[in-house]
């Protein structure tokens, strides 16, 4: 067991450009949701997966944002035409069936300029 | 929609004091809730979780309870120390939601 892993941990962009972030869950766990937390504030979701199946997103998620997961194994989330106000950082987690224990990874810092 | 609080925003103690950190939610038909901690920087690390039909868990030298009628959690932290300095986040999921709701997080020094 690897553990959640996140790439790239830190990326620094310029407003406009594409940025897409990658995350691959425990081995096994059919479930993967994305977050979004800023500076003193709890985690907020945005999206899940039921092994490739995207079963909800969040309003936050604006039509600048996608996310995949083929064939129910690693995710992306891209963010297309970056604004400042998507400077964050974006959790990945993972769980086995739901609700159990979600396990989240390291998480991906990004800083629009 | 679901809300949680967390109170009190931040808290400082000395080493070896007890602790309780507090987590309200407004919608009692919750399935589970979940305490994290999180190191500066870093993702969340699952401390406990508790089923709705539990009253408490207990792992080492913590202890969370829930009651799901007045919505609200506790984090017993005992005899606490340094390296128990992070943030600490309480999370609900509700009986129809399939993602959990986040509070805003208690921010724990431990001070030498």
């Amino acid at each position: 067991d690897t553990g959640v892993s996140q790439d790239p941990r830190h990326k620094i962009t310029k407003r406009g450009q594409n940025v897409t972030f990658r995350c691959d869950p425990i081995s096994e766990h059919n479930r993967l949701y994305w977050y979004r937390q800023t500076l003193g504030q709890g985690p907020e979701f945005l999206t899940y997966f039921q092994n490739e199946a995207q079963l909800e997103k969040s309003r936050l998620l604006s039509d600048r944002f996608s996310a995949e997961r083929p064939k129910g194994s690693f995710s992306t989330l891209e963010i297309q035409r970056t604004e400042q106000g998507d400077s964050a950082m974006y959790l990945c987690a993972s769980s086995l069936n739901s609700p159990n224990t979600i396990y989240f990874g390291e998480g991906s810092w990004l800083t629009v300029v | 929609k679901q809300e949680v609080t967390q109170i009190p925003a931040a808290l400082s103690v000395p080493e070896g004091e007890n602790l309780v950190l507090n987590c309200s939610f407004t919608d009692s038909a919750i399935y589970n809730l979940q305490w994290f901690r999180q190191d500066p920087g870093k993702g969340l690390t699952s401390l406990l979780l508790i089923q709705s039909s539990q009253r408490e868990q207990t792992s080492g030298r913590l202890n969370a309870s829930l009651d799901k009628s007045s919505g609200r959690s506790t984090l017993y932290i005992a005899a606490s120390q340094p390296g128990d300095s992070a943030t600490y986040l309480c999370a609900v999921i509700g009986n129809y939601g399939q993602n959990f709701v986040f509070g805003p997080g208690t921010r724990l020094s431990v001070l030498p």
